[in-house]
């Protein structure tokens, strides 16, 4: 089954505003990442947050990791235009070459 | 420079063809993958090489068959097309385990007829 499932599956905002996306997961992670994918595009890493790790800030972007919970929030703040595409998190498990399992990604709509 | 790069970008064909996909980094990375990602989006690993060797495969029907010739490549055979086939299939690479940030080429849209 899958690891990690994304909330809210789609969200529509407008510029300015911030926008909030949650990842939960299933089992215990080694790290938890998150991708942006552009429309017709590859996916874009974002941030990379360890399992010891609580959160964690890259310009406007904003990544919580509760592990008590196994979940993790993307915060997007003062959202643009360009903002607008899907994002995934996807997490891997402890040990070796564990493959990184994505979720089922939020579609993020920002309206000028 | 395109750091992870893949020919075609679009490849339409007809069931029960052989087809190929070719994915070349230029990271210098130890790692490189192959996903596919459906019609929902829903992103799965297909394969995965660390220097030139195949350390992860998923149930992928044998039909797909990877081959690595370096580390900075890693090519994707499909014989008999179906129309199940049909998908965006992106490679990536990391610079050495699958745990690390990855990176993805622009992705191949393949249509089978």
């Amino acid at each position: 089954s899958q690891q990690g499932e994304e909330d809210p599956q789609a969200l529509s905002i407008q510029e300015g505003e911030n926008a909030t996306m949650n990842c939960s997961y299933k089992t215990s992670i080694n790290n938890l990442q998150w991708y942006r994918q552009n429309s017709g595009r590859g996916l874009v890493h974002l941030i990379l947050i360890r399992s010891n790790e609580r959160e964690k800030h890259s310009g406007r972007l904003r990544v919580t990791l509760d592990t008590s919970k196994k979940s993790s929030s993307l915060l997007i703040t003062a959202s643009r235009a360009a903002d607008t595409a899907s994002y995934f998190c996807a997490t891997s498990l402890f040990g070796g070459f564990q493959k990184l399992v994505f979720g089922t990604g939020t579609r993020l709509l920002v309206s000028p | 420079d395109t750091a992870v790069s893949q020919t075609p970008k679009y490849l339409v064909t007809q069931m029960g063809n052989d087809k190929s996909i070719k994915c070349e980094q230029n990271l210098g990375h130890d790692t490189m993958y192959w996903y596919k990602q459906d019609s929902k989006k829903f992103l799965k690993i297909m394969f995965s090489y660390n220097n030139k060797e195949l350390i992860i495969n998923e149930t992928v029907p044998n039909r797909f068959s990877p081959k690595s010739p370096d580390k900075a490549h890693l090519n994707l055979h499909i014989n008999s097309l179906e129309l199940g086939d049909s998908a965006v299939y992106f490679c990536a690479s990391s610079y050495r385990t699958l745990q690390e940030t990855q990176y993805f080429g622009p992705g191949t849209r393949l249509l089978v007829l």
